[in-house]
């Protein structure tokens, strides 16, 4: 079946600092890759996604290549903030499990202290 | 454009007891996802709904079920409650086709 590995957490850098977060999947066939943020008492927002080897998706700063001779999509930024802080989850949806049953790493807490 | 509601916020309820959760849609999505994400599990897959119909299922025993009704919006039952169904709740709406996942804020259910 499907699963996704990311690193364990919690992962804590000083504001300004480059962030990686490892993620890596089993899959199927050619599932679409997603990074998910969640603060605190909130729901998931998504951070970014890529559909096919090699689309590197991007948003607010935060960018992750599909790699699929290595099968991983791991997180990065150039220079975290302390609003960065929150809890990051890798994703994959399988073409075998349906678009939209996505299957999530334990996630990675982030810390960023000033 | 309003995001996803859930309620209600927060559940306390006993074992052995059922409770409902609401789920209401972005509008004009006609997809919604159930998700339970615990501290030991994470977030798992529960069902997810389109057009009224169960599309898929993920790996729970037959006390959860769900339900979409015609202007989208879903219900997840839980019967015979158990202390480990403890636990946020969360739905996520999408139109159809490939597009992502947008959650709401969850409802955390705590068994006692």
């Amino acid at each position: 079946g499907n699963s996704v590995t990311q690193m364990e957490g919690p992962v804590t850098l000083s504001e300004e600092a480059f962030l990686t977060i490892n993620c890596t999947y089993t899959a199927t066939g050619y599932p679409s890759l997603f990074w998910y943020v969640q603060y605190p008492g909130e729901g998931l927002q998504l951070l970014l996604k890529a559909t096919k080897a090699d689309d590197k998706g991007s948003n607010k700063g935060f960018e992750a290549t599909y790699r699929k001779e290595t099968t991983s999509f791991h997180l990065e930024k150039g220079s975290v903030q302390v609003s960065d802080s929150a809890v990051y989850f890798c994703a994959l949806s399988g073409m075998d499990t349906g678009r939209r049953a996505l299957t999530f790493g334990s996630g990675t807490r982030l810390q960023v202290q000033p | 454009k309003a995001g996803v509601t859930q309620t209600p916020r927060y559940l306390i309820k006993t074992r052995g007891q059922q409770v409902t959760l609401s789920c209401s849609p972005i509008s004009g999505h006609r997809s919604v996802s159930w998700y339970q994400q615990t501290p030991g599990q994470g977030l798992q897959f529960l069902f997810e709904y389109f057009s009224e119909t169960q599309r898929n299922k993920g790996n729970f025993p037959g006390r959860f079920s769900g339900r979409q009704f015609s202007n989208s919006r879903s219900e997840m039952n839980v019967s015979t409650l158990e202390l480990g169904d403890s636990a946020l709740y969360l739905c996520a709406s999408s139109s159809a086709g490939g597009s992502p996942l947008h959650f709401g804020n969850g409802t955390r259910l705590t068994v006692t």
